[in-house]
């Protein structure tokens, strides 16, 4: 069985601070996992995935995360918010063949 | 390459009736799903589907059938539209990789109302 948890439905954050979403899985064989951005009345992309290669995985738009396996986490984070970033962000777990398991996402608001 | 193609993009429906949303890739990718998504509850699997001819129940499947007659459709069905069915809904599509199902390639979403 494989599921995923994000802390937090909703973050708020100044223009220029430090993003940090929050994604815990868990899953029974070495997962593939992966972060998407959704914005407004638009489908998901994919932000960036880890594929058991480097366990920090640089994405696009300044984004970039980490698999940590003790803490079964996959948080995602970014140095520096722009306003252009305020969107729904998901996170997914693959394990094995099934289907991809997604969060319950995190909307991200940026302050100016 | 258009991706993965969703028609039609907005729909009203009255209750009790009928329709299809058609999903298209042409990603040659083995594995296509239907999700809906609802405000506060992220996306929720409807019907997948891991390969021509074969489909599988999500966890949302009531009130929904599915089709995989050809290997880069996938159609969803209302038989008897119902308001609670009034939702996002979203294709996607992927495919195996190294003993891993890999990302999804998500289409624009279908926006339906039924009244």
């Amino acid at each position: 069985a494989q599921s995923v948890t994000q802390l937090g439905s909703h973050v708020s954050v100044s223009e220029g601070a430090l993003v940090l979403l929050r994604c815990n899985y868990s899953s029974s064989v070495p997962p593939y996992l992966f972060w998407y951005v959704q914005y407004p009345n638009q489908g998901l992309q994919l932000l960036l995935k880890y594929t058991s290669a480097a366990t920090l995985v640089k994405g696009i738009n300044g984004f970039e995360a980490e698999f940590k396996k003790s803490e079964t986490s996959f948080h995602l984070t970014k140095p520096s918010a722009h306003m252009s970033d305020a969107a729904e962000y998901f996170c997914a777990v693959s394990a094995g063949y099934q289907k991809v398991t997604f969060g319950t996402g995190t909307k991200l608001q940026v302050i100016p | 390459n258009a991706g993965v193609t969703q028609t039609p993009k907005f729909r009203v429906l009255k209750t009790g009736q009928s329709m299809t949303l058609l999903c298209a890739q042409d990603m040659n990718h083995e594995y296509m799903y239907w999700y809906r998504q609802d405000p506060g509850m992220g996306l929720r699997l409807i019907h997948y589907s891991v390969g021509e001819g074969t489909t599988a129940k999500g966890e949302v499947p009531d009130g929904y059938n599915v089709s995989r007659l050809k290997k880069q459709n996938f159609l969803l069905g209302l038989e008897s539209a119902a308001p609670s069915q009034t939702s996002v809904y979203f294709c996607a599509s992927s495919y195996p990789w190294q003993g891993r199902n890999t990302e999804a390639f998500f289409g624009q979403g279908t926006r339906l109302t039924v009244v």
